[in-house]
């Protein structure tokens, strides 16, 4: 089962930043969260993963809570290329199951 | 282009036929999985491979039968499938299965229909 819970799906406006959030409250310390992304028709792709500190790279940014049990990936300037679902999914570092949830539904909006 | 090629990209069978899926990965990557997503349903892990030995069978069921034979080739044998089988299959690598960026690079996948 997932360890993550996510809400549906959410709208964006093209051009504003998107903030998905995702709640992993029973999150351990050793485990880390991470985000993929699923395009129509597409393989999932890989965006960012962090453990205690925020991350940011090319893709998004990653802000994660203090006491860990939730996070929120943050598209900086939402294209209509981001439409797509997003899955936070917690692992296990060094396990070898990547398990997805149903993700959230993101639709950005001209 | 992800490093990681499926064929074929649409397949569809009847119960009794055997078909297989290909995968083929250009990454230099040493794992390599297959997972199954049917409509409105999250994927769904089905193998894991190791340096071509298999490490993970989430209880799939012997109609599908998986071949690992080197590290940059895994094959998904389908025989006797079930309408209820029909899904998109996809194909993942990664550096090595414990590895530490997490990082799954994958395929596009193969949309399965069985009639």
């Amino acid at each position: 089962d997932a360890k993550t819970t996510q809400p549906p799906s959410m709208d964006c406006a093209e051009g504003r930043a998107a903030n998905l959030p995702c709640n992993h409250s029973t999150i351990s310390g050793n485990e880390y969260v991470y985000w993929y992304r699923q395009i129509h028709s597409q393989g999932p792709q890989y965006i960012i993963h962090g453990l205690k500190n925020n991350e940011t790279n090319e893709m998004a940014s990653l802000i994660i809570t203090e006491d860990r049990k939730s996070s929120t990936l943050i598209l900086p300037h939402a294209t209509l290329r981001d439409t797509a679902v997003y899955y936070c999914i917690v692992r296990l570092n060094r396990d070898d199951k990547i398990i997805f949830g149903k993700g959230t539904r993101l639709h950005i909006l001209p | 282009e992800t490093g990681v090629t499926q064929t074929p990209r649409h397949l569809v069978m009847g119960m009794t036929n055997k078909k297989s899926l290909k995968c083929e990965q250009h990454l230099g990557h040493n794992a390599m999985y297959w997972y199954k997503q049917s409509a409105k349903k999250p994927l769904e892990l089905m193998f894991v491979y190791s340096l071509e030995e298999r490490v993970e069978n989430n209880s799939v069921p012997s109609r599908f039968s998986p071949e690992c034979p080197n590290s940059s080739h895994l094959f998904l044998h389908l025989h006797t499938l079930q309408p209820e089988d029909s899904a998109l299959y996809l194909c993942a690598s990664s550096q090595d299965v414990a590895s530490n960026t997490g990082e799954l690079f994958f395929g596009e996948g193969s949309r399965l229909t069985v009639l």
